[in-house]
């Protein structure tokens, strides 16, 4: 069972340009995390936002999240062709030990 | 060099035949991570263990295996009994464990893809 919905599935962007990415959850969390998956790879973490937090920067990465709306989005400012990769949402509910709910993932194509 | 390492990265299997999917991390975490991936269907979670000796199954346990008899080490078999086994299998780690401390950053390996002739 995924608890996180990633949108949207892909984006194409030129470099330069914004990337925003939404994620959206249904139950209650203790924190919800991003990661990167470059193609054919293992998942690489990119920023963890707890549950009381409401944003947190991390170089060019920007993420809210919204606990009333169950939702959170990620920003990538000034895209680079580099920054082509699938984007997952990972939730970990207060109740459970250990174990994340990932989405199904946003493909980012930057063009450059 | 701290990380978490997978073998064999390519791996074919004839039907009827069980294989295991090797998992080693140098990083002291306490749990770890077997997820199976499908094009378009994101990362589903076959079995965990937060702790030496210990696991739980996942969403998709059928036909898998795990044993956890070593803190580095995190073994997966496929067995003849799961119907469906072709994928990208990823193992991951994280410090966050039985005990509640720690951080639930996973850690992943580079991943496994198994190919049923």
């Amino acid at each position: 069972s995924q608890q996180g919905e990633e949108d949207p599935q892909a984006l194409s962007i030129q470099e330069g340009e914004n990337a925003t990415m939404n994620c959206s959850y249904k139950t209650s969390i203790n924190n919800l995390q991003w990661y990167r998956q470059n193609s054919g790879r293992g998942l690489v973490h990119l920023i963890l936002i707890r549950s009381n937090e409401r944003e947190k920067h991390s170089g060019r990465l920007r993420v809210t999240l919204d606990t009333s709306k169950k939702s959170s989005s990620l920003l990538i400012t000034a895209s680079r062709a580099a920054d082509t990769a699938s984007y997952f949402c990972a939730t970990r509910r207060g109740s459970t030990l250990g174990r994340l709910y990932f989405g199904r993932g946003t493909q980012l194509t930057v063009w450059p | 060099d701290g990380g978490i390492t997978q073998s064999p990265k390519y791996l074919f299997r004839k039907e009827g035949q069980n294989v295991t999917l090797s998992c080693e991390q140098n990083l002291n975490h306490d749990a770890m991570y077997w997820y199976r991936q499908d094009p378009g269907q994101g990362l589903r979670l076959i079995y965990y263990s937060q702790i030496v000796n210990d696991f739980q199954k996942g969403d998709i346990a059928e036909g898998y295996s795990v044993s956890r008899e070593k803190k580095e080490s995190f073994p997966l078999t496929v067995t003849s009994a799961q119907k469906n086994p072709t994928a990208f299998y990823l193992c991951a780690s994280s410090s966050r464990g039985a005990s509640g401390s720690g951080s639930d950053e996973q850690f992943f390996g580079p991943g496994t893809r198994l190919t049923v002739l």
